[in-house]
């Protein structure tokens, strides 16, 4: 059974880097083929796709937060990360990270998904 | 960016009664080379991640129950939910993978009537 779990601080400056984990278990980061996702939602919000990351390390980031943002892989712990720069109070959400099984040749759906957690940013 | 529009934004339905959620994309999400509409489903219930419900606008995933059915072609889809159960209530939201940035509804909110 695929498992994702994101780690990180909850609390984050504003100026700062928000940086997070994704824990993949019972599949690989580098499976051919596969997209590793973040999604965030503020809270009573609907979702906004972050970006993601290909199994070859190709990243693909929401033009909204492209300059802000980085994400990548850890293959050697089953991980992908996500930071963004300079945070501000709208970056507050809680931040998914998922698994699109890349069944098509560009997007897809979102199969997976790991429990969130909910970043702030304050001072 | 695709804007996926939801309606209603909430609705009360009976118990065992029919819920239908129509998602309306600003844009034509059907690619003609494959003959396949962009779009999927989530059910997203309070304090849980969103849940993959139906794919290629009509493809439930694996184990959801096939009282949720997906319909719709172009920019115009519905999601029926027949025979509404307690377990039913929850926010769901349709997403466009047709092309990038992936971007989403902004939610419906089902509750028992």
């Amino acid at each position: 059974q695929v498992q994702l779990r994101e780690s990180g601080p909850g609390l984050v400056k504003p100026s700062q880097t928000l940086s997070l984990t994704c824990t993949v278990s019972g599949d690989s980061i580098s499976r051919v083929s596969t997209y590793w996702n973040w999604i965030r939602q503020p809270a009573g919000k609907g979702l906004e796709w972050v970006g993601r990351v290909f199994s070859n390390g190709i990243t693909n980031y929401s033009p909204s937060l492209k300059s802000r943002l980085s994400i990548s892989l850890d293959t050697s712990n089953n991980q992908f990360s996500l930071r963004l720069n300079s945070v501000t109070a709208a970056d507050t959400a809680v931040y998914f990270c998922a698994r699109d099984l890349g069944v098509t040749e560009t997007l897809s759906w979102f199969d997976t998904w790991g429990q969130g957690i909910l970043v702030t940013v304050s001072s | 960016d695709i804007v996926m529009t939801q309606s209603p934004d909430s609705l009360a339905v009976s118990l065992g009664g029919r819920a239908t959620i129509n998602c309306k994309s600003s844009q034509n999400i059907f690619y003609r080379s494959n003959s396949k509409n962009y779009l999927a489903w989530y059910q997203q219930k309070p304090g849980q991640p969103p849940q993959l419900l139906i794919y290629w606008a009509s493809t439930r995933e694996s184990g959801v129950p096939d009282r949720y059915s997906g319909s719709g072609s172009g920019t115009d889809f519905t999601l029926t939910i027949s025979s509404l159960q307690a377990e039913d209530v929850a926010v769901y939201y349709c997403q466009q993978y047709y092309t990038s940035p992936i971007t989403f509804g902004q939610g419906t909110r089902l509750e028992i009537k």
